[in-house]
């Protein structure tokens, strides 16, 4: 089985930095993927770590500790544009290929 | 990167019917994976589609009430039958797309299907 949890709903003010944090247990682990999704909208891909370490892209970076079971999206320089919920998913490789399976996801609320 | 398309994208049905969902992606696939979002909820996986052979569902799914078809690599329908208000929901098409490098593929996902059953 999996399990992978984060919190539910965060706030942070426009310009500052907020961290979302996932944990995560599952078996045939192949990678982390952080989405993003507006209201209303279908979830668009954000990062993809595999291996251990910190993957930055603008303002958006993504961080992986597979030891730990732990990985966390840095969100720099807020926008009001940039609340949204953050989904939290873990690649499991099962029947010779992957899926991905998604947390509950992190509505963050940027407010000014 | 992958284009994903689905019809419809919205409908409203009536108990007990049912409405099947067209999913087209602009490149050919391996698999293709469906996903149901139920209001404030995050994504569920329904099944994986497999050009070729039957689909594999996951816990709590099964082939009677969602059944898929996949005829080609670019194209796959799920079908939600004998719906009831609790099947309202959002329904994803979803395909891996490889990236740059061998080792990153990148999940991208069709539009949505939103279904409201009365």
């Amino acid at each position: 089985g999996q399990n992978i949890d984060q919190p539910t709903e965060m706030t942070a003010t426009e310009g500052a930095i907020v961290q979302i944090n996932c944990t995560y247990q599952t078996s045939g682990f192949n990678g982390l993927f952080w989405y993003q999704q507006h209201a209303g909208e279908a979830p668009t891909f954000l990062s993809y770590n595999v291996l251990d370490g910190l993957e930055e892209k603008g303002r958006f970076s993504s961080f992986l500790s597979r030891s730990k079971g732990y990985s966390y999206l840095l969100l720099k320089e807020l926008q009001m544009k940039d609340s949204a919920s953050y989904l939290c998913a873990v690649t499991q490789i099962g029947g010779g290929y992957n899926k991905l399976i998604f947390g509950a996801g992190t509505r963050l609320a940027v407010h000014p | 990167s992958a284009v994903i398309s689905q019809k419809p994208s919205r409908d409203i049905c009536q108990r007990g019917t049912s409405l099947t969902i067209q999913c087209q992606v602009d490149s050919q696939v391996t698999m293709m994976f469906w996903y149901r979002q139920q209001p404030g909820q995050s994504l569920t996986l329904i099944a994986t589609a497999n050009q070729g052979s039957e689909a594999t569902y996951e816990s709590g799914f099964v082939i009677d009430k969602f059944p898929i078809s996949r005829p080609n690599l670019t194209f796959s329908t799920l079908t939600v039958s004998n719906m009831s208000p609790e099947d309202s929901s959002i329904y994803l098409c979803s395909v891996f797309a490889s990236g740059r490098l061998p080792a990153r593929e990148t999940q991208y996902f069709g539009p949505g299907t939103r279904l409201l059953v009365l």
